[in-house]
């Protein structure tokens, strides 16, 4: 069964400073590695989708990497906002899973001005 | 942003009521998912549809049932429920599956409180 874990459950960080969130998978057989960004009280918005074959990817000041062997993922803030305080949720899908996904129970960051 | 609404947002009832959740869809998107999130647990999958009137268990299926008699919603019941069923409920939908690039769109939830 695959378990998705995120460290650290909280982090709270000076506005500019930049950060790294860590996920770990149990199962490397995966289609795709996806991080979420969930605001309070709202649903989920997909921020970034990395592929198998993929080592990383980027969008703005994020940057998600993919160890696929080592069952590893990071997502890079750069130049933090207090805008980008939310909840950041890693998801696998498991090439056996379909289209499901095994969510992390998440990192809340808090960015403070 | 992905057309998908859910309602109600915000339910509370009582021990032993049937509830009905109801995710509607305007992305003509052929797979649907219905998942809770609680704290220490994340989201986990309750329900998912492969297509109408093509459903499948997640892995907290107890208690709940699912319908999907049109491609664009998605029907969540509990038919007796029960105070550890108070959790929030997300859908989701995508256009493919088992497919690398496949990715969920979520709905806004729905807060379900059972007393």
């Amino acid at each position: 069964k695959q378990e998705v874990t995120q460290i650290p459950a909280a982090l709270s960080v000076p506005e500019g400073e930049n950060l790294v969130l860590n996920c770990s998978f149990t199962d490397s057989a995966i289609y795709n590695l996806q991080w979420f960004r969930q605001d309070p009280g709202k649903g989920l918005t997909s921020l970034l989708l990395i592929q198998s074959s993929q080592r990383e990817q980027t969008s703005g000041r994020l940057n998600a990497s993919l160890d696929k062997s080592s069952g590893r993922s990071t997502l890079y803030i750069a130049a933090s906002q207090p805008g980008d305080s939310a909840t950041y949720l890693c998801a696998v899908m498991g090439e056996t899973s379909g289209s499901r996904l095994t969510f992390g129970e998440g990192t809340q960051l808090t960015v403070n001005p | 942003d992905a057309g998908i609404t859910q309602s109600p947002r915000h339910k509370v009832t009582e021990t032993g009521t049937p509830v009905t959740l109801r995710c509607h869809q305007t992305e003509n998107h052929r797979y649907m998912y219905w998942y809770r999130q609680d704290p220490g647990h994340g989201l986990r999958l309750i329900h998912y549809s492969y297509g109408v009137k093509d459903t499948d268990k997640g892995e907290v299926s107890d208690g709940y049932s699912v319908s999907r008699s049109k491609t664009e919603d998605f029907l969540l019941t509990l038919e007796s429920a029960t105070s550890s069923q108070t959790s929030v409920y997300f859908c989701a939908i995508t256009k493919l599956a088992g497919v690398s690039t496949d990715t969920q769109y979520f709905g806004p939830g729905t807060r379900l409180t059972v007393l």
